[in-house]
């Protein structure tokens, strides 16, 4: 049972936009932890989607979007397209554990 | 471009010890700008962070692992190293080795290895 919390699929069709939810708590993200996003494609080692709650590392297209409001944060998809289709993760830092820690992962389906 | 990669046995006997290192390419350990991570995901499972090494040589790992995990670094050969004693079925996994940001703005992954399986089996 991960610490952060994330649905584990969403789907939408090419073109649509989804949403993955991040829920953690006081002592991560309700203490003011930032939180960063990774995409997972298959067989493949993560890479960074999203930093910092809202930031793109260079490469990473605009229609990738994160927020981050109260103990929860999201990830934002929009104008869906096969080649997204992937395990998408969360992380934070979590105070009373005293670790990084990662949301348990969404799996996206591009129907 | 940075790139990572771990290599070690992909097969280790139950009670042994697991040994992999992170060879580091486009960076250098020694500078400083960063603390290098070891990762894991047991297969169809998340990830869990493992522990973290700074060029000093300073560490910090997981609580639940901390009596079984050893992390080093040789910053002659851009390496990093990670050994964890007594090994079980239940550290099987995919081991990623990844560079750890610092900043004032909190600590992410970038980039990561391509990730070696390590399964515990006699």
């Amino acid at each position: 049972q991960s610490v952060l919390t994330q649905p584990p699929s969403v789907s939408g069709a090419p073109g649509q936009r989804v949403t993955i939810s991040c829920t953690g708590s006081s002592s991560n993200i309700g203490a003011g932890y930032n939180v960063h996003w990774y995409q997972q494609l298959p067989g493949t080692g993560p890479k960074l989607l999203i930093y910092t709650n809202i930031n793109r590392p260079s490469g990473v297209p605009d229609r990738f979007s994160g927020s981050k409001s109260g103990t929860s944060a999201s990830l934002a998809i929009t104008g869906l397209q096969a080649d997204d289709e992937a395990d998408y993760y969360c992380q934070s830092y979590d105070s009373s554990l005293s670790v990084w820690v990662f949301g348990g992962g969404t799996k996206l389906t591009v129907l | 471009q940075v790139q990572l990669q771990e290599s070690g046995p992909g097969l280790v006997k139950p009670s042994q010890t697991l040994s992999l290192t992170c060879t580091v390419s486009g960076d250098s350990i020694s500078s400083g700008s960063n603390y290098w991570s070891w990762i894991r995901q047991p297969a169809g499972k998340g990830l869990e962070w493992i522990g973290r090494i700074y060029s000093s040589g300073s560490t910090n790992y997981i609580p639940s692992l901390r009596s079984r995990v050893t992390m080093s670094v040789d910053t002659s050969k851009n390496q990093f190293s990670l050994k964890l004693s007594s090994v079980t079925a239940a550290d099987t996994a995919v081991y990623y080795c990844a560079r750890d940001a610092l900043t004032s703005s909190g600590n992410w992954f970038d980039p990561w290895g391509q990730g070696t399986l390590v399964t515990v089996s006699s």
